[in-house]
């Protein structure tokens, strides 16, 4: 089956400065990768998410690349703010019912 | 309450209890899931439901009993439980299918004792 693999597991940025999160995945099947924003106490919410046909995808200042060939995709956040602190989650999924396997989270503080 | 609601939000139980997750969906999704989330490892895939016909069971140990009534509720029946059950047990749906996005519902934070 699919295995997701997340680092760091903890990360620690000042404001303003940006923040890369990376995962690999290991089923070549594998066509859709969301990533999901855990506040303390909260729900997990998609924040972005790229499909298997897009190299890159941005949404204010958030990103995401995938390589393919390498399979690993990466989550950029520019210039953090305090309200970016969470634990954010990568997952891997081949679409439809099958099962979405998720990392196992990054947690991010940003410190003012 | 709109979106994804589950109850109870707290629930302390012993080992020869039985109890009940209850999910809600006001989405309008036709496929529901339970998953379990555990201090320091991946969410946990357990169920899956797709208009009512539970697609997926990831190897759940049988203390664990899932019901979908319909497309809008969920259950989870929980029975003679170990300690090492105790986490966060999130509810999702999604809209079909064709769409994985997973829209979470606040958990049930489960205490077995």
């Amino acid at each position: 089956g699919e295995n997701v693999e997340q680092h760091p597991s903890t990360l620690s940025v000042q404001e303003g400065d940006s923040a890369v999160i990376k995962c690999t995945y290991s089923d070549s099947a594998s066509n859709y990768f969301p990533w999901y924003k855990q506040e303390l106490g909260k729900r997990p919410q998609l924040i972005i998410d790229i499909r298997s046909n897009v190299g890159e995808k941005k949404d204010q200042r958030i990103a995401v690349t995938l390589n393919k060939t390498a399979k690993h995709f990466s989550l950029h956040i520019t210039e953090t703010q305090p309200e970016d602190s969470a634990v954010y989650f990568c997952a891997a999924s081949r679409g439809g019912y099958q099962k979405v396997t998720f990392g196992i989270g990054t947690k991010l503080q940003v410190i003012p | 309450e709109t979106g994804v609601t589950q109850t109870p939000r707290h629930l302390v139980m012993g080992m020869t209890n039985k109890k009940s997750l209850k999910c809600e969906q006001h989405l309008g999704h036709n496929a529901m899931y339970w998953y379990k989330q555990s201090a320091k490892k991946p969410l946990e895939l357990m169920f899956v439901y797709s208009l009512e016909e539970r697609v997926e069971n990831n190897s759940v140990p049988s203390r664990f009993s899932p019901e979908c009534p319909n497309s809008s509720h969920l259950f989870l029946h929980l029975h003679t439980l170990q300690p090492e059950d105790s986490a966060l047990y999130l509810c999702a749906s999604s809209p079909s299918g064709l769409e994985e996005t997973q829209y979470f519902g606040p958990g049930t934070r489960l205490l077995v004792l």
